[in-house]
């Protein structure tokens, strides 16, 4: 049963262009993630929110933002696109930091 | 791999056969979670074992830690053609959750 929903499953764009990937949770956790996964498969995190507050920012490009407007929500922003930004982009949730993650279907993002 | 490794890299196995997946990480830790990558969905866990753990259930599966040697182990028996996926091992350190490589499994018919 799905809880975490992300939107859209594909995007395809230019290098260059700005792109936002949505991500809702229904299970009312308080924590939230992004992860990357590569064409290798390997799963690299890149934030986390407890309850509206970055709380972990891995090194990653400045171009790369998260947002999150309740603690239902985490949205992630890329301001101008790279090739190597082409990965497929998963949501997680946990009810604490740390704990049982709940991944989304992910959103594979190709750049031309 | 961001602390923690799973080998081997691939596994095929015929229906009905057992296999097993190793994993070993590097520093010290409070759980250890295997996760499950079917195609085209996110990861999805299939059993936490605590550091005071050495052994844990779910079904068909069977997780080992040992946390001398930094390792764990996942065994699926009587394998299944769904159970055909990447497997994941991962770890928790400050906040954050680091997953292994992976290992790929197929179960052919």
């Amino acid at each position: 049963e799905t809880a975490v929903f992300q939107t859209p499953n594909y995007h395809v764009t230019q290098v260059g262009n700005e792109v936002s990937f949505n991500c809702k949770q229904t299970l009312g956790h308080d924590t939230m993630y992004w992860y990357k996964q590569d064409s290798k498969k390997l799963l690299k995190i890149m934030f986390s929110y407890n309850n509206k507050q970055l709380i972990v920012n891995e090194t990653v490009p400045r171009r790369f933002s998260p947002q999150s407007s309740d603690k239902a929500h985490l949205n992630l922003r890329i301001k101008s696109v790279e090739p190597e930004d082409s990965a497929v982009y998963l949501c997680a949730s946990s009810y604490t930091s740390a704990e049982t993650l709940y991944f989304g279907s992910g959103t594979r993002l190709t750049v031309l | 791999s961001q602390l923690a490794e799973e080998n081997p890299w691939a596994l095929s196995v015929h229906e009905g056969e057992s296999v097993t997946v190793n994993c070993s990480y590097k520093t010290s830790i409070t759980a250890l979670q295997w996760y499950r990558q079917k195609s085209g969905e996110g990861p999805a866990q299939l059993i936490l074992i605590r550091s005071n753990e050495r052994e844990k259930r779910n079904g068909r599966l069977r997780a080992t830690l040992d946390t001398s040697s930094q390792s764990s182990s996942l065994s699926i028996t009587a394998t299944r053609c769904e159970d055909t996926a990447v497997y994941f091992c991962a770890r928790n350190n400050n906040n954050r959750i680091f997953f292994g490589d992976g290992t790929q499994l197929v179960v052919k018919p």
